[in-house]
C-alpha cells in the first residue's frame, strides 16, 4: 500500500526553539492532515490542507501542502513544554464519488520532547 | 456533547476468544472509522463506513468485521482473537467522508491485549 515517510522519528529540543517536521510520499494525495497525540489519548487534528501549495497557520503552527501533492511540512515556532507529544501526518485520497476506494494513510509519527 | 466514545477502555483476551469493541458518536456525523495503532507503525485504517448502511475495507481488514448499527454506532468485532491483534484501537467520525472542512474526530482508544 501507500507509504508515508515522516521525519524525523524523534526530536529533543529546548523550550523556545522552532521545530520542523515533514512527510513525503511516492503517491499524490488530495488532502494532507497533521495530528497531535498526547499519551493515552486519541489524535487531535491540528491543521488540514486541501490544495497544492496551500500554506496554513494555526497559532504557532504552520503547515504547507507541497506543490507536487506528494509532501507536506509542519513547523512549530517558539516551542513550549505542552507541545510534547507525537505528531502524525496523514494523506487522504478519495478515488470516486461513492464510499469505496477511500484511502487515508498515516505517517509513523514524530515524537517531540521539549526541555523546559 | 461527548464526541466519540469507545468501550471498553482496556481488554485482555485469550487467543481464540471473540469480542466486540463499541463506538458511538453524538455529533450527527455520517462517516465512521476504525483504526489500529501499533508502536512504530502509526495508525492504520481497518474498516470505514461512509454513511449509515455501508461499510468498506481499509488497509488491514483481515481478522475483523464491522457493523454500522445506526448513524451513531459503529462496532468492530474480533471473531477469533490472535496475539497479532494486540494493539490500541481508535474509532473516529467525520461529517462526510472526504470534503473540505470535514475532519475526523477520534475517540480515546481501546487497549487490547491478546495472550
Amino acid at each position: 500500500g501507500q507509504q508515508l515517510n515522516q521525519s524525523p522519528q524523534s526530536m529533543f529540543i529546548q523550550e523556545g526553539e522552532d521545530v520542523s517536521m515533514n512527510c513525503t510520499s511516492s503517491s499524490i494525495f488530495n488532502t494532507w492532515l497533521w495530528y497531535k497525540q498526547d499519551p493515552g489519548e486519541g489524535p487531535v487534528l491540528l491543521i488540514a490542507l486541501y490544495k497544492a501549495g496551500e500554506l496554513t497557520s494555526n497559532g504557532r503552527l504552520t503547515a504547507q501542502f507541497g506543490i507536487t501533492r506528494k509532501d507536506s511540512f509542519l513547523n512549530i515556532s517558539a516551542s513550549i513544554p505542552s507541545d510534547v507529544g507525537i505528531y502524525f501526518c496523514a494523506g487522504q485520497l478519495r478515488l470516486n464519488s461513492g464510499g469505496s476506494n477511500y484511502k487515508l494513510t498515516f505517517g509513523k509519527g514524530t515524537l517531540l520532547t521539549v526541555n523546559p | 456533547n461527548a464526541g466519540v466514545t469507545q468501550t471498553p477502555k482496556f481488554q485482555v483476551l485469550k487467543t481464540g476468544q471473540s469480542m466486540t469493541l463499541q463506538c458511538a458518536q453524538d455529533m450527527n456525523h455520517n462517516s465512521m472509522y476504525w483504526y489500529r495503532q501499533d508502536p512504530g507503525m502509526g495508525l492504520r485504517l481497518i474498516y470505514y463506513s461512509a454513511s449509515e448502511g455501508t461499510t468498506d475495507k481499509g488497509e488491514v481488514p483481515n481478522g475483523y468485521n464491522v457493523s454500522r448499527l445506526n448513524k451513531r454506532e459503529f462496532s468492530l468485532r474480533l471473531e477469533s482473537a490472535a496475539p497479532s491483534q494486540t494493539s490500541v484501537y481508535f474509532c473516529a467520525s467525520s461529517f462526510r467522508l472526504v470534503r473540505v472542512g470535514d475532519t475526523q474526530y477520534f475517540g480515546p482508544g481501546t487497549r487490547l491485549t491478546v495472550l
